[in-house]
C-alpha cells in the first residue's frame, strides 16, 4: 500500500515569493491534515479536511497561507508571499474516517527554506 | 486548549540501557494517547497507542508506555535500547473533548551510542 506522498521534499525560495505544497493521502483516507513543524519542535495542525471540507483551519494563517482539496483527495497548501519565518517542515497526514481515530499516517514532509 | 509536555529535547544512552521518556499532558477528560517516533530520513510513525483498558500498553520493537491518570502522564520505556533505536519520539494527545484535536508534544531526540 503506497504511503502518503508529498512533493516537493525541499524547496528553497527568496522571501516574499509564493510557494505550494501537494500532498495525495492514502487511498480510501477521507481526512487530511497540514502540520507545521519548527526545528525542535512538535508538529502544529494547520488545517484538517473531511473530503474536500475544511473542518478546523483555525490555527492557519490566512493572511497569507491557503489550503484547497477540491475533490477530496489531493491537497494543496500555499503560502503567499513567503516570509523568513515560515522556514519549517510542511507535514501532510491522512487517516480514514471511521477508523479508530487515533493513528494518522504522514508524509515525508516538505522542508520549506525561506532566504 | 491542551498542551504537552516532553520533559527531555535530548537524551544519550548506551546500547543496552534501559530508557523512559516522559510525558505530561495539561488537563484531564477523556483522552487518547500515542507516542509517535521518526527515524533518521523517515517520516513520522506510530509506535503504541491507549484508548482504554489496561493502562500498561505495549508497541513495536519492545516499547510499552504507562497511563496514569492521577499524574497526567503516559511515560515510554524499554528495559534495553538499541542502537536502532536512535531517533526522534514525540508523544501526542487526543482530547475527546476539544473536537478530537491531535496535540504533540515537542519531542526527545534520543541517541543511542553502540
Amino acid at each position: 500500500e503506497a504511503g502518503v506522498v508529498q512533493s516537493p521534499r525541499y524547496k528553497i525560495i527568496e522571501k516574499k515569493q509564493p510557494v505550494a505544497f501537494w500532498c495525495n493521502p492514502i487511498s480510501g483516507h477521507n481526512t487530511l491534515y497540514w502540520y507545521l513543524q519548527n526545528l525542535g519542535q512538535g508538529p502544529e495542525l494547520l488545517i484538517r479536511y473531511e473530503n474536500e471540507e475544511a473542518v478546523d483551519d483555525s490555527q492557519l494563517p490566512k493572511d497569507r497561507f491557503s489550503a484547497e482539496r477540491l475533490k477530496g483527495v489531493d491537497s494543496t497548501l500555499k503560502i503567499q508571499p513567503a516570509e523568513l519565518g515560515d522556514s519549517a517542515v510542511y507535514l501532510c497526514a491522512s487517516s480514514p474516517i471511521g477508523g479508530d481515530g487515533g493513528e494518522l499516517f504522514f508524509g515525508e514532509g516538505s522542508r520549506l527554506t525561506v532566504l | 486548549a491542551q498542551s504537552v509536555s516532553q520533559h527531555n529535547h535530548h537524551v544519550i544512552l548506551s546500547e543496552a540501557a534501559s530508557l523512559e521518556l516522559g510525558c505530561n499532558y495539561s488537563y484531564g477528560g477523556t483522552v487518547n494517547l500515542f507516542w509517535y517516533v521518526q527515524y533518521p530520513g523517515q517520516h513520522l510513525q506510530l509506535l503504541l497507542k491507549y484508548f482504554s483498558g489496561d493502562p500498561l500498553v505495549k508497541g513495536i520493537k519492545g516499547f510499552e508506555a504507562e497511563f496514569i491518570k492521577s499524574k497526567f502522564s503516559f511515560n515510554l520505556r524499554k528495559p534495553s535500547v538499541q542502537w536502532s533505536d536512535t531517533a526522534e519520539y514525540f508523544c501526542a494527545v487526543r482530547d475527546n473533548n476539544a473536537g478530537n484535536m491531535l496535540t504533540f508534544g515537542g519531542g526527545t531526540r534520543l541517541m543511542v551510542k553502540p
